[in-house]
């Protein structure tokens, strides 16, 4: 069975650009989540989307944001980076139902220059 | 405001001995709880996890104690082995939604 697919793995931008992450759920997964981890500050919650509707939001600004496709696979773009974007990004994805675990990328490494 | 804390950054344990992770949390309404392992270069792996209406869940060498008056968590890996070194993080969600709450880690370094 085919896990969370996160591309690209890699990313090298400058400030002021916008990026597009993209991940693929495990098959049968409706809820995506993305999370920011950064050194010493765990993994930060950003949003949850399940069946192309935004179903949580975690305290980032508005250049964070996210969609989701009918075929459940979600896109999460920033713009306007800063170099305090420079993190790993990771995305979970689970059935949708409440106390299920969520199940994650390798993510991607987002640096700003 | 961190809700879900854990305050040791690293543990080093001999193999065989038992790895003993613990995890705080703030909110009461937290009532389902994961640990995660993390090996550098890879997302997060789905280890154990815990409904807040028991105090114990046991998955072979993994076990999750649940401590529900004192907001506390723990897990303990025995025996430990050298392909347990990773980083661990516990999270938590409320029943009312599917958020995640996750702490800062801990790095678990088991000593051949």
């Amino acid at each position: 069975k085919a896990g969370v697919t996160q591309t690209p793995r890699y990313l090298i931008k400058t400030r002021g650009q916008q990026v597009t992450l993209s991940c693929s759920p495990i098959s049968g997964h409706r809820s995506v989540s993305w999370y920011q981890q950064t050194p010493g500050q765990g993994l930060q919650f950003l949003f949850e989307y399940f069946s192309e509707t935004q179903r949580n939001k975690g305290n980032f600004p508005g250049r964070f944001s996210g969609r989701q496709f009918s075929n459940s696979r979600s896109e999460m773009n920033v713009s306007t980076l800063e170099l305090g974007d420079s993190a790993l990004y990771l995305c979970a994805s689970s059935f949708g139902g409440f106390n299920q675990p969520q199940h994650f990328g390798d993510g991607t490494r987002l640096s700003i220059l | 405001d961190q809700q879900v804390k854990q305050n040791s950054p690293s543990l080093s344990v001999q193999e065989g001995r038992i790895s003993i992770l613990n995890c705080d949390y703030t909110n009461s309404m937290f009532d389902y709880f994961l640990w995660y392992k993390k090996y550098p270069a890879e997302g997060p792996t789905f280890l154990i996890s815990i409904s807040s209406i028991k105090d114990k869940n046991e998955d072979g060498r993994f076990t999750v104690f649940l401590n529900k008056s004192a907001k506390h968590l723990s897990l303990h890996i025995v025996p430990s082995q050298p392909g347990d070194s990773a980083v661990y993080f516990c999270a938590a969600s409320r029943n009312t939604g599917n958020q995640f709450y996750f702490g800062t880690g801990t790095s678990l370094t088991v000593i051949p």
